[in-house]
Parts: C-alpha cells; sequence; structure tokens
C-alpha cells in the first residue's frame, strides 16, 4: 500500500531563515505529487504540483519542490520564509492504478517568528 | 465559479443526533471526496463518488452514510452522532485532468457533546 511519510511534525524558524520540508512516499509506480498549503482558518489549497516534465516544480509564494525519483522524495523548500507562511503543509501522493487517490502525509506545522 | 461550497461551516450536536453536511461543487468534476481533518492525522478519507451514481468506502467509513444526488452535489450524513466524530470534515472534488487535482472547500467544524 501507498504511504506518505513527512518528517517533522513541528517547525519552528525566523522570518528570512531558508525552509525546506522533508517528503517521502512509497509507491514503486508513476505518482502525482502534491503540496497543499493550510492557513489558520482556512482550507486547503494547492501550493504545487507534479506530474511530469521538470522535477523542479515552482509553485505559489515562491516555494518550489523538487521530484528525486531514486530517494522516493518531493521535498518542499523556499530560500527565505516570511511570517505569513505560518501554517500547515501537507505532502501528498496520487497513482493511476489507485483510481488517483491522495495518500496523505501527516502534515508539518510551520511557524514563523517575526 | 464558486468552486467548491459545504454547509455549515459550523455545527454542535448532542450525541446520538443526526444531520447531513452538503458539498456542491461548480467545476463540473465527476469525482467528490469527504474527508475528516483531525490533529497530528492529517486528511482521513470517509467515502468518495468517482463519478453520478457510484459512492465507495475510503479509509474511515464508519458512522457515515453518503449520497450523491447529482453531478453537482454529495452529501455526508451522521445518522447517530458520536464525540469521536469531533472534527472538520472537508469535501473535496476532482476532474480528468492529467494529474486529478482535488479542490477543496472551507470545511465544517463539528463538536459532538
Amino acid at each position: 500500500a501507498q504511504s506518505v511519510s513527512q518528517h517533522n511534525h513541528h517547525v519552528i524558524l525566523s522570518e528570512a531563515a531558508s525552509l525546506e520540508l522533508g517528503c517521502n512516499y512509497s509507491y514503486g509506480g508513476t505518482v502525482n505529487l502534491f503540496w497543499y498549503v493550510q492557513y489558520p482558518g482556512q482550507h486547503l489549497q494547492l501550493l504545487l504540483k507534479y506530474f511530469s516534465g521538470d522535477p523542479l516544480v515552482k509553485g505559489i509564494k515562491g516555494f518550489e519542490a523538487e521530484f528525486i525519483k531514486s530517494k522516493f522524495s518531493f521535498n518542499l523548500r523556499k530560500p527565505s520564509v516570511q511570517w505569513s507562511d505560518t501554517a500547515e503543509y501537507f505532502c501528498a501522493v496520487n497513482a493511476q492504478d489507485s483510481n488517483y487517490q491522495l495518500i496523505w502525509g501527516a502534515g508539518t506545522k510551520l511557524i514563523i517568528k517575526p | 465559479n464558486a468552486g467548491v461550497t459545504q454547509t455549515p461551516k459550523f455545527q454542535v450536536l448532542k450525541t446520538g443526533q443526526s444531520m447531513t453536511l452538503q458539498c456542491a461543487q461548480d467545476m463540473n468534476h465527476n469525482s467528490m471526496y469527504w474527508y475528516r481533518q483531525d490533529p497530528g492525522m492529517g486528511l482521513r478519507l470517509i467515502y468518495y463518488s468517482a463519478s453520478e451514481g457510484t459512492t465507495d468506502k475510503g479509509e474511515v467509513p464508519n458512522g457515515y452514510n453518503v449520497s450523491r444526488l447529482n453531478k453537482r452535489e454529495f452529501s455526508l450524513r451522521l445518522e447517530s452522532a458520536a464525540p469521536s466524530q469531533t472534527s472538520v470534515y472537508f469535501c473535496a472534488s476532482s476532474g480528468t485532468e492529467v494529474s486529478y487535482e482535488q479542490y477543496f472547500g472551507p470545511g465544517t467544524r463539528l463538536t459532538v457533546t
């Protein structure tokens, strides 16, 4: 069965620090990969996605993620975080042979200190 | 386009009461989903509907029923609410574009006392 692991449940950074959130999945076939963000009190929204092509994908608000197939990883990065990036971040994976149902990581709560 | 809408936004129930959460999407998507979100557990799929007229159980279906009323609407019913069903419920939909990205509603915060 597919699974998604997010390594850190809580991350606290100061403004202007660099960010990397880890995401690993277990599935040997072709996958689509997503990062969703949930700002306090709001619903989930898509940050970025990978389904083919350049493994370095850029999303909204200066976020990017790199798909490394050999490591089954899709880590999220941002060079300089802002207080407004305080949110919970979820990694998710889907695949054709599981009817494209999303398998979710447990989430990482990111707190940015001003 | 409103995207995915959910009603109500908040609800408090007593144990044993019933209620229906409503979800509608205006993106002409085939697939719709109900999730619950609990702290530290990410999102867990309750039920989904791959197309109008079909529904299937997800990871945590016990205590819930669903109805895919038409292509736009997908409702979630709690027949006899329990405190363990206190959660935030999200509805989502997806189309058939290549990545099958899901779009989410604003959520319903349900408390069962």
